[in-house]
């Protein structure tokens, strides 16, 4: 049974700094791997899809890695800022795609 | 653009009482749809998913049902709410079950007392 494991559950850092979020799973076997936002009492909001054969995706401050063989998803996020302040969460997808299975997620908080 | 919406946004209801949850998707035809919840503490569960009208599988045996009466509709039900179903529920679609993003919606905090 696939598991996913998000470490730190919860992280604080001052503006400006860069940071990485880890995101681990247990059954290499996925078809892709996707990293999402969620703001308090909100949906959930699609930040980067990486699929199995790939190694990185970015968008902007984002910088998505997976290491399919040793089951590890970073995502890495430059030059913080207050506004990046909610709840990354790491999900990966089984093989026939209809079903994601998500990690706990990182609460982050950005201090001014 | 596609835009997906859910009613109602909160919802308070009591133990025993009927669910009905809907969510429907514009600008796409065909979406695969999906409900999930979330639950205090506990990650999101995928709950059903579907690939085409009157299509619904479900992944955990539970006290909710599905129904997708159009392309772009789907609905979440139950006929007796129990107090475990309290949670945020989140529909989702995609084009391609596999190779695409899934995007999800505002989503539902269920609230059963």
């Amino acid at each position: 049974k696939q598991e996913v494991t998000q470490i730190p559950a919860a992280l604080s850092v001052p503006e400006g700094e860069n940071l990485v979020l880890n995101c681990s799973f247990t059954d290499s076997a996925i078809y892709n791997l996707q990293w999402f936002r969620q703001d308090p009492g909100k949906g959930l909001t699609s930040l980067l899809l990486i699929q199995s054969s790939q190694r990185e995706q970015t968008s902007g401050r984002l910088n998505a890695s997976l290491d399919k063989s040793s089951g590890r998803s970073t995502l890495y996020i430059a030059a913080s800022q207050p506004g990046d302040s909610a709840t990354y969460l790491c999900a990966v997808s089984n093989q026939a795609g209809t079903a994601l299975i998500f990690g706990k997620g990182t609460t982050l908080s950005v201090s001014s | 653009s596609q835009t997906i919406h859910q009613w109602p946004a909160t919802l308070v209801q009591p133990v025993g009482s009927p669910l009905s949850l809907e969510c429907t998707v514009e600008g796409t035809s065909n979406p695969n749809l999906y409900w999930y919840r979330q639950a205090a503490g506990r990650g999101l569960q995928l709950l059903f998913y579907s690939v085409g009208i009157g299509q619904i599988s479900s992944e955990v045996p539970q006290n909710l049902s599905a129904s997708r009466p159009q392309d772009r509709q789907f609905i979440l039900s139950s006929k007796k709410l129990l107090l475990s179903d309290s949670g945020f529920y989140l529909c989702a679609w995609s084009v391609e079950p596999s190779r695409d993003s899934k995007f999800f919606g505002p989503g539902t905090r269920l609230t059963v007392l």
